[in-house]
Parts: structure tokens; C-alpha cells; sequence
């Protein structure tokens, strides 16, 4: 079981509300990321950092932001939320595995985030 | 283009049954494969990583395999479980950065039914 947690599971707002969603991690990584994912599609990457004070955008725009004050912590925010937000929003954390040279990617249980 | 796709979309079966899901990519330079199990209201969970070396790995009931030549890998699931049901997606990841960027398939909607 990992130990990466967001909150709120679950969240709708009315258009125009600012929000943040809360991720926190107690293994210890360094490396942490925010993926968007739609119904029986794949997962975009929309924000990642390698670590306190360093966050970088991912491949699909995204109106959000996130900060890295603390390494065990990764929020995002919407300024101004839309109807076009509505989606879940999963964050993660990785480590290096062990011999096989690669980021193995720990995931939280999501929070599905509904824009009316 | 990079891309992983991902056979069949969804799949229904029954309880003991065997069942296999296929992953082709066009991921180029390939690192290494993994399969991530996600249960429904949950983040996905890695299940097992295929590197260019290796054409088999199993682990309990899931068995993956990888053809790094047609670019094709494979998860088989034995004696299937209700508690199987979910979306197995498939990842690939490159060479082109100190971190590997990552590609992921859409997955395949696993109903196990008893």
C-alpha cells in the first residue's frame, strides 16, 4: 500500500471558485507529478517536480498550478474553475527501482473533481 | 509519433477463466514496460516491469511478456478472481531524459464475473 494521499476524494464546486488539491507523500520522494485522467483515456502528465522548489509543467496544458515547499508535499490550484476542469486528478510520487534502472511511479486514490 | 496502444478495450469473463491483454507501442527509444493494475476510485499500482533483457516475468497469477523486436508485450491472468476486475493499463517508458518520459495506453476495462 502506498503512502501518498490526497484529498478531497471528491469535490464539486460552482464555475469561478478557486480550489487546491491537497498531496502529500511520507516515503521520502523526491520526484512527485499530477496526472488528469478522463474515462477510458489515457493519463496526461500536467505538472511534476524534481524537488523543494522545482516544479515544471507537463505535456498537456493545464490552467492549474502547484508549488514544493516541503518535499513531502505537492498541491495544485485552480484559480477560477471551470466547467472544462471537470475530471480526476491523480498525483504521484516515484523512486528508482532497484536494478532495473527506471521510476516506479506510487499513486494516490485520486480526487474526482466536478465543475458545475 | 510515440504512442501505446492498448487491445482490447474492455473484457468480460468468468470467474477461473484464463484471459490475455495486449499492449503494441511505437515507443522509440524503448526503456522499459510496466503493467499497472487500477482499481475503480483508485490510483494505478504497478504490477510488473518488462525491460529490453527480459521476455518473461510472473508474478502470482499475472504473467507479462515482451517482444522488444514487434514491440508487443502481453499480461496473462490465470484463474481469474472477481477481485480482477479493473483497468490493466500498459506503460512504456523512453530514453530521452535523466527521468524516462512516460507513455501511457488507455488501458483495458477487466470485468471478472462469477
Amino acid at each position: 500500500e502506498a503512502d501518498i494521499y490526497q484529498t478531497p476524494r471528491y469535490l464539486v464546486i460552482g464555475t469561478g471558485k478557486k480550489i487546491t488539491l491537497e498531496c502529500s507523500q511520507t516515503m521520502g520522494h523526491d520526484k512527485m507529478y499530477w496526472y488528469q485522467q478522463d474515462p477510458g483515456m489515457e493519463l496526461h502528465l500536467i505538472h511534476y517536480s524534481y524537488g523543494v522548489n522545482s516544479t515544471e509543467k507537463g505535456d498537456l496544458s493545464s490552467e492549474s498550478t502547484v508549488s514544493r515547499i516541503r518535499t513531502e508535499h505537492f498541491p495544485l490550484t485552480l484559480e477560477s474553475a471551470r466547467p472544462s476542469h471537470t475530471s480526476q486528478y491523480l498525483c504521484a510520487s516515484s523512486d528508482p527501482e532497484p536494478g532495473q534502472g527506471s521510476e516506479k511511479l506510487f499513486f494516490g486514490s485520486g480526487t474526482q473533481l466536478s465543475v458545475l | 509519433k510515440n504512442q501505446v496502444e492498448q487491445s482490447p478495450q474492455s473484457l468480460i469473463i468468468l470467474e477461473g477463466k484464463n484471459c490475455t491483454l495486449q499492449c503494441n507501442y511505437t515507443v522509440s527509444p524503448f526503456s522499459n514496460l510496466r503493467w499497472y493494475k487500477q482499481d475503480t476510485g483508485r490510483g494505478p499500482v504497478s504490477l510488473t516491469i518488462m525491460t529490453f533483457s527480459e521476455n518473461t516475468k510472473s508474478n502470482r497469477r499475472y504473467t507479462a511478456t515482451l517482444d522488444a523486436d514487434t514491440k508487443q508485450s502481453s499480461l496473462h491472468i490465470t484463474a481469474s478472481q472477481l477481485s480482477d476486475s479493473a483497468s490493466y493499463i500498459c506503460v512504456v517508458s523512453d530514453r530521452g531524459s535523466t527521468l524516462g518520459r512516460l507513455y501511457f495506453g488507455r488501458g483495458t476495462q477487466l470485468t471478472v464475473w462469477p
